[in-house]
């Protein structure tokens, strides 16, 4: 139980260009989703978080216009990149927690990850 | 919020136990102590959590010391695969979780 799943696995685009990052829990409904960024050798990055039905949160620093999240449902998030530039390059990974499934707890199913490859 | 800090780097050699130690002094009374690992080029994996008492799962075991300012996770018998890096992780007032730069566990044969 508990699996997340990401949608591509990866992606070239061209510098300018807008793509779209699907995280979907298949398996337990997510109250709460969220999007990380990981550039090689660092650790992981918290960009977003949102609840079903309400505007994301975003980490300082992290361009709202720029990094669209849309959470339509408990099952699906979205995240868009817009106008991507090569430092836009990364790993991006997408979580997702029900505090129902958790116990209580803060626990979150992480997805398998998105490389982004901006040309 | 909990801060937590691990080792850099550990090598261990396959089918022993391996003992990853997380010192986390400013944790409070209610928050979690969470460990997760993640392979090269995937995603986070959920391994175990706990809050006082010790737990174990299908994967490893947790033990946290009784004043909570550290904990060690425990494999019992580490193959090639748990080669990963390895994250004791607290949270923040928010619930988000707070990763570090982890531990690069090596098993070698």
């Amino acid at each position: 139980g508990a699996v997340v799943s990401q949608h591509p696995s990866w992606v070239i685009c061209k510098s300018g260009t807008s793509v779209k990052i699907e995280c979907r829990s298949l398996d337990f409904q997510a109250t709460t989703m969220f999007w990380y960024r990981q550039f090689p050798k660092q650790s992981l990055m918290l960009m977003a978080t949102s609840n079903e039905g309400s505007k994301a949160t975003y980490e300082q620093g992290v361009e709202k216009d720029k990094f669209l999240i849309n959470h339509a449902s408990l099952t699906l998030s979205t995240l868009t990149v817009t106008s991507a530039h090569p430092e836009d390059s990364s790993f991006y990974i997408c979580s997702a927690r029900d505090l129902r499934l958790a116990g209580g707890t803060d626990t979150q199913y992480f997805g398998p990850g998105t490389r982004l490859t901006v040309l | 919020d909990a801060k937590t800090t691990q080792p850099t780097s550990m090598d261990c050699a396959e089918g022993r136990a391996a003992n990853l130690p997380c010192n986390h002094s400013t944790i409070s009374g209610n928050e979690y102590v969470y460990w997760y690992r993640q392979i090269h080029s995937q995603g986070p994996q959920y391994i175990i959590h706990g809050l006082k008492n010790n737990e174990t799962n299908e994967m490893a075991s947790l033990i946290i010391t009784e004043d909570r300012k550290s904990s060690t996770l425990i494999l019992p018998h580490a193959t090639l695969r748990d080669t990963a890096v390895y994250y004791c992780i607290g949270t923040d007032s928010w619930g988000k979780l707070q990763f570090g730069a982890g531990t690069q566990v090596v098993v070698t044969p």
